[in-house]
């Protein structure tokens, strides 16, 4: 069974930085892409951005392309969202889910869905003074 | 930049009713847009994909609709387990990137 584990919650100061992890279980990690998403108290569901850990490639939602760091440990089967420079807004839970499965076609990674069918069950991040 | 819009934003129905939540594209995206289900207090879940594929396991009472820049999710006949905000995905496949409309919560009358 496919699952998206997540690390537990965390509360920040502004300015700081959080890191949160999402290991991946049932052989589902390098066909592969993982993204996050995250949702503020009461809020709808935003895009941060997405990593594809067997190519190391990377993609951002444009307001968190300075801010963020994804990164990806295959041999834990885990993805990791850095968010630097907190502020109170980024309140919110971040969640990881798993797009795909992945290929190579002509040296092209395609993808054979494009939709986010298992999910972690989201990480609370409170930035507060 | 793709903007999504949905409406309405929320509605009650009766057990029974047919339900249906429109979202619009302001551009034409063919058929890149999904649909999920965020029940309260719970995690996203995947009902629809490339605009009106049911995703496995899900009701066949759900439907969507897809035409360049409307879409639509029908619910056939609403019941209690329902009951949660639905959200429209857009997504680019070149990259890939997404964006999510507003929602729509619905709820029972």
């Amino acid at each position: 069974q496919v699952q998206l584990v997540q690390s537990g919650p965390e509360v920040k100061r502004p300015g700081s930085s959080v890191k949160v992890s999402c290991q991946a279980s049932g052989n589902t990690f390098n066909n592969f892409a993982f993204h996050w998403v995250r949702q503020g108290p009461g809020q709808g569901l935003e895009w941060i951005g997405g990593i594809i850990p067997s190519f190391g490639t990377t993609n951002f939602a444009p307001k968190f392309q300075d801010r963020v760091t994804l990164s990806a440990d295959e041999s834990a089967t885990s993805v990791n969202l850095e968010l630097r420079n907190l502020r109170s807004d980024d309140t919110a839970v971040y969640f990881c889910a798993r797009v795909g499965p992945i290929t190579l076609v002509r040296a092209t990674i395609t993808f054979y869905y494009y939709y986010m069918d298992v999910w972690g069950r989201g990480t609370s991040v409170t930035v507060s003074s | 930049d793709i903007q999504m819009t949905q409406s309405p934003s929320s509605l009650s129905a009766s057990i029974g009713d047919r339900v249906t939540i429109t979202c619009q594209a302001n551009q034409d995206i063919g058929t890149s847009l999904n649909w999920y289900q965020q029940r309260p207090g719970q995690v996203p879940k995947l009902l629809i994909y490339d605009g009106s594929k049911l995703h496995t396991g899900v009701p066949s009472r759900f439907s969507g609709s897809a035409s360049g820049t409307d879409f639509s999710l029908t619910i056939s006949s609403l019941q209690p387990d329902d009951v949660a905000t639905y959200y429209c995905q857009q997504y680019d496949d070149l990259i890939p990137s997404f964006s999510f409309g507003p929602g729509s919560k619905v709820d029972i009358k």
